[in-house]
């Protein structure tokens, strides 16, 4: 497709729960990086690929977030027993050479 | 990479310019400066960037003063498609860790009839 894509687009889950997100990059684009982002506030950083290699994870904010690109393309950010506080929009963005990061529309997790 | 702020908010007329500030002073030589824009629902938008000289392109202008502590956003003629939240962040040209981008709380413009 001609951007990022991210599916579910929208996802409850009863607290305790597993969850998977995908995001889709745009095409030949290297670097893959995911956000959280809560309510009101900026996104934050949580972990970059080059390719299929995870180059940083600094910013997960627990053991209980995993995320893989097994083949240098779609990537999948998975969360285990979720709780509360990890209702957020999570952002995919991609980005080919050092260009600007191009984001998708974001997947909407809301924790019951 | 060098902290930013950001006025939480402005509003402005629609058809007039919009001018959105930003400060860094803690910004170092090799370091850019970013503009991405995030409207409601959607996920962050490039804007434009610069190192030292001005920039422009089909969405806006970026003025950076002389000693780089500062910047200003300029859209030309606003309209209500631009109102959103506006991040200025600071970026090193070696890109460590992927260059990821950190975001503040950025400015809410919002852009009235």
């Amino acid at each position: 497709g001609a951007g990022v894509s991210q599916s579910p687009r929208y996802k409850v889950a009863k607290r305790g729960q597993d969850v998977a997100l995908r995001c889709d990059p745009i095409s030949g684009h290297v670097s893959l990086f995911w956000y959280q982002q809560a309510l009101g506030q900026g996104p934050e950083f949580l972990t970059y690929f080059q390719n299929e290699a995870q180059l940083d994870k600094s910013g997960l904010p627990s053991d209980r977030f995993f995320a893989e690109r097994p083949e240098g393309s779609v990537s999948t950010l998975k969360i285990q027993r979720t709780q509360q506080e990890d209702s957020a929009v999570y952002l995919c963005a991609s980005r080919q050479g050092l260009g600007e990061l191009f984001f998708g529309e974001g997947s909407r997790l809301t924790v019951l | 990479d060098a902290k930013t702020t950001q006025p939480p908010s402005m509003d402005c007329a629609e058809g007039r310019a919009a001018n959105l500030p930003c400060n860094h002073s803690t910004i170092s030589g090799n370091e850019y400066v970013y503009w991405y824009r995030q409207i409601h629902s959607q996920g962050p938008q490039y804007i434009i960037h610069g190192l030292k000289n001005n920039e422009t392109n089909e969405m806006a202008s970026l003025i950076i003063t002389e000693d780089r502590k500062s910047s200003t956003l300029i859209l030309p003629h606003a309209t209500l498609r631009d109102t959103a939240v506006y991040y200025c962040i600071v970026r090193g040209v070696i890109y460590n860790q992927g260059g990821k981008l950190i975001f503040g709380q950025g400015t809410e413009l919002s852009v009235k009839p």
